[in-house]
């Protein structure tokens, strides 16, 4: 049974830093892995997909990693700004009958003024 | 094009009620997936509609349940309302060959609870 998780629970940075969120999960077999920003009481937002066969995407300030072997995942922020708090969750679409995503709680990420 | 939108935005409702959500999809796409989210938790997945047929479900009991219409928007409905179904409910749509792996795009989400 796939497990995501995400560490850590929750991140607070002086504004301008750079940093890193992690996500694992726990089985190999997936077809991509998402990145999402969930504002508070609000949807997601997509922010990169990564295909199995790829190590990394980039858009813009954000950059994300996959190894698969290792059964993991970093969303990095470049230049950290207030309006990038918010809570980012990632998802794994595994194989099966419906491709259904399997998520992590999410970080809770505050960039401080 | 517009993208994913879902009515309700909030609903109120009592226990042993019984609600309906809705979703329409963005243009194109043939799959619509429900997620319930619990506050502070990830999503969980509920069930897939695929051309108006269900393509999995997770683990939910059968007062979870749904319909894809032709134009494929989609309704979740919820009977037997409980204290803990009070959460978040997102739908996703995506453009799927045969229910395929192809990227999810949500709408706002419908913010239920129940009292």
């Amino acid at each position: 049974k796939q497990e995501v998780t995400q560490i850590p629970a929750a991140l607070s940075v002086p504004e301008g830093e750079n940093l890193v969120l992690n996500c694992s999960f726990t089985d190999s077999a997936i077809y991509n892995l998402q990145w999402f920003r969930q504002d508070p009481g609000k949807g997601l937002t997509s922010l990169l997909l990564i295909q199995s066969s790829q190590r990394e995407q980039t858009s813009g300030r954000l950059n994300a990693s996959l190894d698969k072997s290792s059964g993991r995942s970093t969303l990095y922020i470049a230049a950290s700004q207030p309006g990038d708090s918010a809570t980012y969750l990632c998802a794994v679409k595994v194989s099966g009958s419906n491709y259904q995503l399997i998520w992590g709680a999410g970080t809770k990420l505050i960039i401080k003024p | 094009e517009t993208g994913v939108t879902q009515s309700p935005t909030h609903l109120i409702k009592t226990r042993g009620q019984q609600v309906t959500l809705r979703c329409s999809s963005q243009s194109g796409h043939n799959t619509v997936s429900w997620y319930q989210q619990a506050l502070g938790q990830g999503p969980q997945f509920i069930f897939q509609y695929y051309r108006e047929e269900e393509n999995g479900r997770g683990n939910f009991p059968p007062r979870f349940s749904g319909l894809q219409f032709p134009n494929y928007s989609s309704e979740l409905n919820v009977n037997a309302l409980e204290l803990d179904d009070s959460a978040l409910y997102l739908c996703a749509s995506s453009s799927s060959l045969a229910g395929g792996p192809d990227e999810q795009y949500f709408g706002p989400g419908t913010r239920l609870t129940v009292t």
